[in-house]
């Protein structure tokens, strides 16, 4: 069965330092997207890409984040200058469709990066 | 705006008791999909079933199932014959037309114990 694949699977840093997070979304699969999930908390979407563009942004998407499919495989997650809020667990997930529906299965989720700002 | 409610914040059952997870969603959409998905100890989050708001047939899956009453705007997930293996944060979210994202409930942990 196909997988979203994250890299790496925790990161430590350093408050301040810039941080990037991986993803390798299925291979036929045309819309990106990245959630995060504070510990023990709900997961909450962040931003969604489609064709090679933002297709929709949280609030807590500002602009300390960006993300970027710089290849045909990969899905990046970029955090400028961490703070310590921005511990937490970052998904990545795609889908063959648009939302609502997702196509065949859904979303597919990665199994996520544990990020840690000390 | 859209909105999921998972009341039950954790329940505990003893092994082969049945169980059901509660799922409240809000929107104003009449075109929209309901997931479930179970977030195990090790982190993941796998999907457990879509539904589509045409379509309020109740699933079966082995020992899951789901209800889905679009006049109560539930859907709610039963395991039968719960198992230690079902021990895991269960996750109720929404997906609705014109948008990107999937909106979560803020989930259920459920305890299985042997």
């Amino acid at each position: 069965e196909p997988e979203v694949t994250q890299t790496p699977s925790h990161q430590v840093t350093q408050m301040g330092q810039e941080v990037i997070l991986r993803c390798v979304p299925i291979s036929n699969h045309l819309y990106f997207y990245w959630y995060r999930q504070i510990l023990g908390q709900k997961v909450e979407f962040l931003v969604s890409f489609y064709n090679n563009e933002i297709s929709e942004k949280s609030e807590i998407f500002d602009d300390q984040f960006s993300v970027e499919r710089p290849d045909g495989s990969n899905f990046t997650l970029k955090i400028r200058s961490t703070k310590l809020e921005d511990s937490a667990m970052y998904f990545c997930a795609s889908s063959e469709t648009a939302p609502p529906m997702g196509g065949r299965y859904g979303y597919t989720f990665g199994s996520g990066t544990r990020l840690t700002v000390v | 705006a859209q909105k999921v409610t998972q009341a039950q914040t954790e329940i505990s059952v003893v092994e082969k008791e049945d169980v059901t997870l509660d799922c409240v969603y809000e929107t104003r959409d009449t075109t929209y999909y309901l997931f479930w998905y179970k977030q195990p100890p090790s982190g993941e989050l796998v999907f457990l079933i879509r539904r589509n708001s045409f379509d309020e047939q109740n699933e079966i899956s082995g020992r899951y199932s789901w209800n889905f009453q679009k006049s109560t705007s539930s859907f709610n997930f039963t395991i039968t014959a719960s198992q230690v293996v079902d021990s895991a944060v269960y996750f109720c979210a929404l997906s609705v037309t014109g948008g990107f994202k999937t909106i979560f409930g803020a989930g259920t942990r459920l305890f299985v114990k042997a």
